[in-house]
């Protein structure tokens, strides 16, 4: 069963466009973190956002934390090759240790 | 180096095989994760160690998968009599601290396959 539901599950644009992941949930969850995985390798934490309705930026990246704490979203401005990836979103629960639970991910692709 | 590591980087093994697979978590780490990630899906929580203390086990699919951490630093991931089913990256996670919210540091994993 999974928990957090992303969109889309794959995206190829060009270079310079504008995109959107979401990620989606019927569950609470206490925060929100996207990682970015590249083949071969483990994820990379990009941010955690811990507020309804908070927003967070890094660079050319806005994350949004939804208002419920259910969903999340990605928005990528003027996309570059090197933001070629696997975006995955994890919610984590209250108290205790961080025990995440991942979507499964989206695939993007930016081409030249 | 000072991230996680993981080995073997890949492993084949025949179907009814035993495996065991070794995570090097970054030194003082208090907690340590396992996850498997199967072919185009998201990590799945496996188990998980703070300090040498399983405190959960509950992503563990069968009881043919055993963790232990006996001195609160490498972790070993034993799958016993290996299913094709099994085949998937196994990654390991490791935070300095206990706490909700702080940050996992992955290794590259390690590639299982099962024929």
């Amino acid at each position: 069963t999974q928990l957090l539901e992303q969109s889309p599950q794959f995206l190829s644009i060009q270079e310079g466009e504008n995109l959107t992941v979401y990620c989606n949930s019927s569950s609470v969850f206490s925060s929100l973190q996207w990682y970015r995985q590249e083949p071969g390798e483990g994820p990379v934490l990009l941010v955690t956002v811990v507020t309804g309705g908070e927003v967070k930026k890094l660079k050319r990246l806005t994350f949004q934390f939804g208002d419920a704490r259910k969903d999340s979203s990605l928005h990528i401005t003027a996309a570059q090759p090197g933001d070629t990836g696997l975006y995955l979103c994890a919610g984590g629960r209250s108290g205790g240790y961080n025990k995440l639970i991942f979507g499964a991910g989206t695939r993007l692709a930016v081409h030249p | 180096g000072a991230g996680v590591s993981q080995s073997p980087r890949y492993k084949v093994a025949k179907r009814g095989q035993d495996v065991a697979l070794r995570c090097d978590p970054i030194s003082g780490h208090v907690s340590l994760f396992w996850y498997q990630q199967a072919l185009g899906q998201g990590p799945e929580f496996l188990t998980y160690f703070q300090n040498e203390a399983q405190l959960d086990k509950s992503g563990l699919p069968s009881d043919r998968f055993f963790a232990e951490r006996p001195e609160g630093s490498v972790s070993t991931l034993k799958i016993q009599r290996t299913q094709q089913e099994d085949s998937a990256v196994y990654l390991c996670a490791s935070s300095s601290q206990a706490f909700s919210y702080n940050e996992q540091f992955f290794g590259p994993g390690t590639r299982l396959t099962v024929l």
